[in-house]
């Protein structure tokens, strides 16, 4: 599976989009996007996935470039409840159901 | 309700004591999964089950141990081989192995003096 690359951390205030970038620069053509956020001390939640267009459900909304070398969560108004840390991976859909989740990139919601 | 129920939410052992975790979700899922979470990391995967009386190792699986002899249960046993135990261990599981959606449980925390 590709590897993807997030930020560390990110700070985005009360009610104001929270826009997370993840680059995946070796994604194959087989290969979604896709989203997990992780509330402090809790199982990791999903939230979203893709393959080449840009996807919108409840939660999210995810934008993947043209060339698929990098995507962005965008949750459109952030609340306090929304600071966790979010999870970019990129996973084939014939890699059994692997998820190799890395660091991620800790959002912080301030009011 | 339906879901994945883990417990306990705390578990104390001493070293060179075997532990097992348990795992057991209502949702009528094929596969499950057995997570460790170090402090500030991602998770990684120990074992997997695809479907009843089958299962896989994962990256980490060594020192670790597991059953899945009813599709709703898949118990994690921590060995003494084990040399890092302590940990958070996190259990999900998905309709079918190829699904996209894991659902988690919420996690155990396992401390070893």
């Amino acid at each position: 599976d590709a590897k993807t690359t997030q930020p560390t951390s990110m700070d985005c205030a009360e009610g104001r989009a929270a826009n997370l970038p993840c680059n995946h620069s070796t994604i194959s053509g087989n290969e979604y996007v896709y989203w997990y956020r992780q509330i402090h001390s809790q199982g990791p939640q999903y939230i979203i996935h893709g393959l080449k267009n840009n996807e919108t459900n409840e939660m999210a909304s995810l934008i993947i470039t043209e060339d698929r070398k990098s995507s962005t969560l965008i949750l459109p108004h952030a609340t306090l409840r929304d600071t966790a840390v979010y999870y970019c991976i990129v996973r084939a859909t014939n890699a059994g159901n692997m998820l190799t989740f890395g660091g991620g990139t800790r959002l912080m919601v301030k009011p | 309700d339906g879901g994945i129920t883990q417990s306990p939410k705390y578990l104390f052992r001493k070293e060179g004591q075997n532990v097992t975790l348990s795992c057991e979700q209502n949702l009528n899922h094929d596969a499950m999964y057995w997570y460790r979470q170090d402090p500030g990391q991602g998770l990684r995967l120990i074992y997997y089950s695809q479907i009843v009386n089958d299962f896989q190792k994962g990256d980490i699986a060594e020192g670790y141990s597991v059953s899945r002899e009813k599709k709703e249960s898949f118990p994690l046993t921590v060995t003494s081989a084990q040399k890092n135990p302590t940990a958070f261990y996190l259990c999900a599981s998905s309709l079918r192995h190829d699904s996209y959606e894991q659902y988690f449980g919420p996690g155990t925390r396992l401390t070893v003096t």
